[in-house]
């Protein structure tokens, strides 16, 4: 069965800066990659997904995430980070069993 | 022009009641799912089903049971509820996974159950 592992659970960036969330997975072939985001009292938006192809991916609110088979790695990034971004970040995988989620990263954003 | 709702938004009820969340969605999935967010946050699968068909049921208590009237809505109902049950309560759909492809899940806004 599949993994997701996040291993940051709350990271503070300051508005403007880049911003990259890590997820890394367990899954004995190239699975179907998620990143979700979750603001607050809110359901989870799909911000970029990733199965086969350009390991860049791009996504809404100009997040984009690189699959690196060679770390087990989806990491998902922003060069330059709005306070709306403010929220949790969920990683997930597909891969024969139902989607597994990470335990999410909380983004706080500061002037 | 919702793709996946639920009602109601917020359900604050007192232990031992029978309660039931609605879904539905209008982007001709035939497969919806139940989740469950605990109050760290964690994710959790706890149904799916395909075209009223129950395709997965994890480790879930038998009070839940969820019900599916036709492949636009998965409803859950909680018999005695229970403080635990306490959580934030997520339904969400997609293409059969079944049949290969990508077939991203699209979620709800959540219904917030609070069991007193």
């Amino acid at each position: 069965a599949q993994s997701v592992t996040q291993p940051d659970i709350h990271i503070t960036v300051s508005e403007g800066a880049s911003l990259e969330l890590r997820c890394n997975y367990s899954y004995g072939a190239t699975p179907y990659l998620f990143w979700y985001v979750q603001s607050p009292g809110q359901g989870l938006q799909l911000l970029l997904k990733y199965f086969s192809g350009d390991t860049l991916v791009q996504g809404i609110k100009g997040f984009e995430a690189e699959f690196k088979r060679s770390q087990s790695s989806f990491n998902l990034r922003k060069p330059s980070v709005h306070w709306s971004d403010a929220a949790e970040h969920f990683c997930a995988v597909r891969g024969n069993t139902p989607l597994v989620f990470g335990k999410g990263t909380r983004l706080s954003v500061i002037a | 022009d919702t793709a996946v709702s639920q009602t109601p938004k917020y359900l604050v009820t007192q232990m031992g009641n029978d309660k039931s969340i609605k879904c539905e969605q209008n982007l001709g999935h035939d497969t919806m799912y139940w989740y469950k967010q605990d109050s760290k946050k964690f994710l959790k699968i706890m149904f799916s089903y395909n075209n009223k068909e129950l395709i997965i049921n994890e480790t879930v208590p038998n009070r839940f049971s969820p019900k599916s009237p036709d492949k636009a809505h998965l409803n859950l109902h909680i018999n005695s509820l229970e403080l635990g049950d306490s959580a934030v309560y997520f339904c969400a759909s997609s293409q059969d996974p079944r049949e290969g492809g990508m077939n991203t899940q699209y979620f709800g806004p959540g219904t917030r159950l609070t069991v007193l």
